[in-house]
């Protein structure tokens, strides 16, 4: 089993829609890492989160430290939003693991 | 914000040769940088940790000396894929940062080796 899952692994979506993007984790972390990662690769940081709530235009990350779970939402979505979203979790021994990533199409 | 810049984006070259990529903190001094692989459809791999003025730390089943990573400075780290293979072929790219201030990554080099 991994130690970060994520669902789905496919979403594609209505443009407008309200998206919602989960993660899992197995390990003791110090903190949760959101990433989008465009078609030409590059990775963009978009959230980093230890606990609670954070929101940045129509993006939204929130954590449950407790039951190990993310989740990453999208409100409004537009195809411009549509990419690999990653989450990737700092493990207590100070490395990132990753999340196999969710692919998101988002039609107009 | 913090920039890492990453440079080729793209290369391809014949099998055997070897190929350096650079990454370089734009705006801010890197004591450590990281190198991950991606295979096609796979996640992000770390394949390095990178610090400067010492030798990388490399992860099980990386072999060091076919990708020599050099920190020579605060703001650029190099890897270099020696005597390349097609199955070195994959997505490479770094990122700097700490666990306090989280991670900037660079845009990545696609390498693809014929």
């Amino acid at each position: 089993k991994n130690e970060v899952e994520q669902s789905p692994q496919n979403l594609t979506a209505q443009e407008g829609e309200f998206i919602t993007i989960n993660c899992s984790y197995s390990v003791g972390i110090s903190a949760l890492h959101w990433l989008q990662q465009h078609p030409g690769g590059g990775i963009v940081s978009l959230f980093m989160l230890s606990s609670g709530k954070k929101k940045h235009g129509r993006l939204i990350a929130t954590i449950n430290i407790q039951e190990k779970h993310s989740s990453l939402h999208i409100t409004a979505s537009h195809p411009r939003d549509s990419a690999v979203y990653i989450c990737a979790v700092m493990s207590l021994q100070a490395k990132l693991v990753f999340g196999a990533g969710t692919i998101l199409r988002v039609k107009s | 914000g913090a920039v890492v810049s990453q440079h080729p984006s793209r290369v391809i070259c014949k099998s055997g040769t070897s190929v350096k990529i650079e990454c370089r903190s734009l705006d801010f001094q890197a004591t450590t940088m990281f190198w991950y692989r991606q295979f096609p459809k796979q996640s992000l791999m770390l394949m390095a940790t990178s610090n400067e003025g010492s030798k990388a730390t490399y992860e099980q089943g990386v072999e060091k000396d076919k990708f020599l990573i050099n920190h020579a400075s605060l703001t650029l780290s190099t890897l270099t894929v020696t005597s390349a293979h097609p199955e070195d072929s994959s997505f490479y790219i770094c990122s700097a940062g700490s666990p306090g201030d989280g991670y900037t990554f660079g845009s990545g080099t696609r390498l693809t080796v014929v």
